[in-house]
């Protein structure tokens, strides 16, 4: 069973670096072809997709935000952590972890919700 | 705004089957038959419902499918039930440099 729970701060202030991680289980990150990634949500918006790391430590960004976002990954502890810097009110969303093992986010997180407020 | 279109809201009445439309360009869901859709509903993780434009994985029900003509892909639900009202998302794979867009969410009610 395929299981990602994601964790971090509930409140972050403007200006700076939210970090989260995502836990996962089920799968290997060591697996060629599989990929974690990270989508967003902000209240009553859609979804916007962030980032997605692969196996072989491939990295890949949303074009918008490529400046402000770091992912790396733990193959150890079977983490994936996303570093976005430079917080604003407007990134106030629920953050979702999912992995990617066909071409689809297969299974995902249950989400954290991150507000951003001084 | 959303790269991908989908309409806000649609509805129907239980039994009934509804159609939910994404359009995006030749740049994503016209060019690569990597399109999924994705079910949300309030305080659960989403669900992938299709993948690769009309393939379900395991455990989804029969009763979802989907299609693509150029730049616009589609998810059908037939057979309408109540659990069936949620959010839905689509997504496609957009070449290198973009990745992957979503579109603005299309809300199901069921009458």
């Amino acid at each position: 069973q395929i299981t990602l729970r994601e964790s971090g701060p509930t409140l972050v202030k403007p200006t700076q670096t939210l970090t989260l991680t995502c836990t996962f289980s089920g799968f290997s990150l060591n697996t060629s072809g599989v990929g974690v990634g990270w989508i967003r949500q902000p209240p009553g918006k859609a979804l916007e997709w962030l980032a997605l790391i692969y196996w072989n430590d491939d990295k890949r960004y949303s074009p918008s935000l490529k400046s402000r976002l770091t992912i790396t990954k733990d193959t150890s502890k079977n983490q994936v952590v996303l570093t976005m810097t430079n917080m604003d009110p407007v990134d106030t969303a629920t953050y979702y972890c999912a992995n990617r093992l066909l071409v689809a986010f297969d299974c995902w997180g249950q989400g954290t919700l991150v507000t951003v407020s001084s | 705004q959303s790269a991908l279109t989908q309409p806000a809201s649609v509805s129907g009445s239980p039994g009934q089957s509804i159609t939910i439309s994404c359009t995006g360009t030749s740049s994503d869901v016209g060019s690569y038959d990597l399109v999924s859709w994705y079910q949300l509903h309030p305080g659960k993780a989403p669900k992938l419902m299709i993948y690769e434009v009309s393939k379900r994985p395991s455990g989804v029900s029969y009763r979802f499918s989907g299609s693509k003509s150029g730049d616009t892909a589609s998810l059908t639900i037939s057979g309408l039930q109540a659990e069936d009202e949620a959010d839905y998302y689509c997504c496609s794979y957009a070449g290198s440099r973009t990745y992957v867009v979503f579109g603005g969410g299309t809300r199901l009610t069921v009458l």
